[in-house]
């Protein structure tokens, strides 16, 4: 069966360093991939998605980057987080009638 | 362009009740696919049910079924039998499966279910 694992569950870090938030899919192949932010009380801001290695679709602009190294390893990056990248990120692959979850990262910079 | 409307931001419903929760979707791509989720306060994303825009029957998954109707671009949720276990936030999303293949998600429902 598929499984999602993303790590890390939660994470303080200081204005101003860096930030890597990895997600890796397994039981499936060239799944879609996708990283959500959501803030409190909010719903899901759609991030990132990619169809395949190496391509990457940014939907909104901001201080993130995303990269997919491998068919089912999906990365978030920032070389400097600002307070406004507090939130609850979330991973999420996809393939024709399914879209699961990971079980999500609660960033807080301070 | 791509859109996904849940009009409700919050629901009551006394348990063992039936409960409806509405999504209005909006897409020019004639091939996509409907989700609701369900996130309890744990934050995790629970799958309730998929609904593809060629299928020919409302999909239905135990309690939860869609009530999808393609004309008025409405893909509702429907909860039977509520429990208190069911209190949670209820999101609807949409994937189109031609050009972009992106899944974006509507501002989500808040539902309560009440003895």
């Amino acid at each position: 069966s598929q499984t999602i694992h993303q790590w890390p569950a939660t994470l303080v870090q200081p204005v101003g360093s860096p930030l890597s938030l990895e997600c890796t899919v397994e039981g499936t192949s060239n799944p879609n991939l996708y990283w959500y932010r959501q803030a409190a009380g909010r719903g899901l801001q759609l991030l990132f998605y990619s169809v395949g290695i190496g391509q990457i679709s940014s939907e909104v602009p901001q201080n993130l980057s995303a990269s997919r190294p491998q068919d089912r390893q999906f990365i978030l990056s920032s070389k400097k987080l600002l307070l406004s990248d507090s939130g609850f990120y979330l991973c999420a692959w996809s393939v024709i009638r399914e879209a699961f979850f990971g079980q999500g990262t609660r960033l807080t910079v301070v | 362009a791509q859109k996904i409307t849940q009009t409700q931001p919050g629901m009551f419903v006394q348990e063992k009740e039936a409960v409806t929760l509405d999504c209005t979707y909006d897409t020019s791509d004639p091939s996509y696919g409907l989700f609701w989720y369900k996130q309890p306060s744990s934050g995790e994303m629970i799958f309730l049910i998929y609904q593809g825009s060629y299928d020919q029957q409302n999909a239905t998954e135990g309690r939860y079924s869609l009530n999808f109707q393609k004309a008025r671009k409405s893909a509702n949720l429907v909860i039977s039998a509520s429990q208190l276990g069911d209190s949670a936030m209820y999101f609807c999303a949409m994937r189109e499966t031609g050009d972009t293949d992106k899944l974006i998600f509507g501002t989500g429902t808040r539902l309560q279910v009440f003895p």
